[in-house]
């Protein structure tokens, strides 16, 4: 079975600063897609940036960019120019590839980004 | 942009009651799911749901849990008889066509359920 882990319980960054959030992740398969979601205090989940395990390019969304390492099965996020914004918990999520039977996300247990004014 | 849309935001209940969270997932998606996650712990796979019958169900969703689509456009979730410890966040999600490799799962703000 696949999982998710994520280390760090809780980190603080200052504002404007650039801070990176780690995941590892276990699987046996070689296609999957790998995301970050970021929940606000609402508690609504929002998708910040997805992977393909096919492509060997990092992904990009403005000032968050991800380090995607197959081989060592680690997908750590990078936030650049830190906001009070960003202020979340951020979730490390996987999923298998698509068949005619979908299958779930697994997230990891969260890291709570502090953003220090 | 289309949103996945829940209600209630939050419900509180008496142990033993049933509940009945309502989700509206994006129109033109196929597979629906809920998701629960306990105040200060990681979101949980509940249940996933195409073509009218369930896909995939955790061990977490047991015979106090179903699913049903009643209409075109409603996904709803029913706990029978509530327990504390169902107390926690439920998100609905959906995902367009999975046949379509990387389609995103979208999730909706949520349902806060407190059984007291």
């Amino acid at each position: 079975a696949q999982t998710v882990t994520q280390s760090q319980p809780e980190m603080s960054v200052q504002e404007a600063e650039t801070v990176t959030l780690s995941c590892t992740y276990d699987t046996s398969e070689s296609d999957y897609y790998l995301f970050w979601y970021k929940q606000p205090p609402s508690r609504q989940m929002i998708l910040v940036i997805r992977q393909e395990a096919y492509k060997q390019q990092n992904a990009t969304e403005n000032r968050f960019s991800v380090n995607f390492q197959k081989a060592a099965k680690s997908f750590s996020l990078k936030i650049s120019d830190s906001q009070l914004g960003d202020a979340a918990m951020y979730f490390c999520a996987y999923r298998s590839p698509q068949g005619e039977r979908d299958d779930k996300i697994i997230f990891g247990k969260g890291t709570r980004l502090h953003i220090l004014p | 942009e289309p949103e996945v849309t829940q209600t209630p935001s939050h419900q509180v209940t008496q142990m033993g009651q049933e509940v009945i969270l309502r989700c509206v997932p994006i129109s033109n998606h196929l597979y629906f799911y809920w998701y629960r996650q306990i105040l200060g712990q990681k979101v949980e796979f509940l249940v996933s749901f195409y073509n009218n019958e369930i896909s995939e169900k955790s061990e977490i969703f047991d015979d106090q849990f179903s699913v049903e689509r009643p209409d075109g456009s409603n996904f709803t979730l029913k706990i029978r008889s509530t327990k504390l410890e169902d107390s926690a966040m439920y998100f609905c999600a959906s995902n367009r066509n999975p046949l379509n490799s990387g389609n995103t799962i979208y999730f909706g703000e949520g349902s806060w359920l407190t059984v007291v």
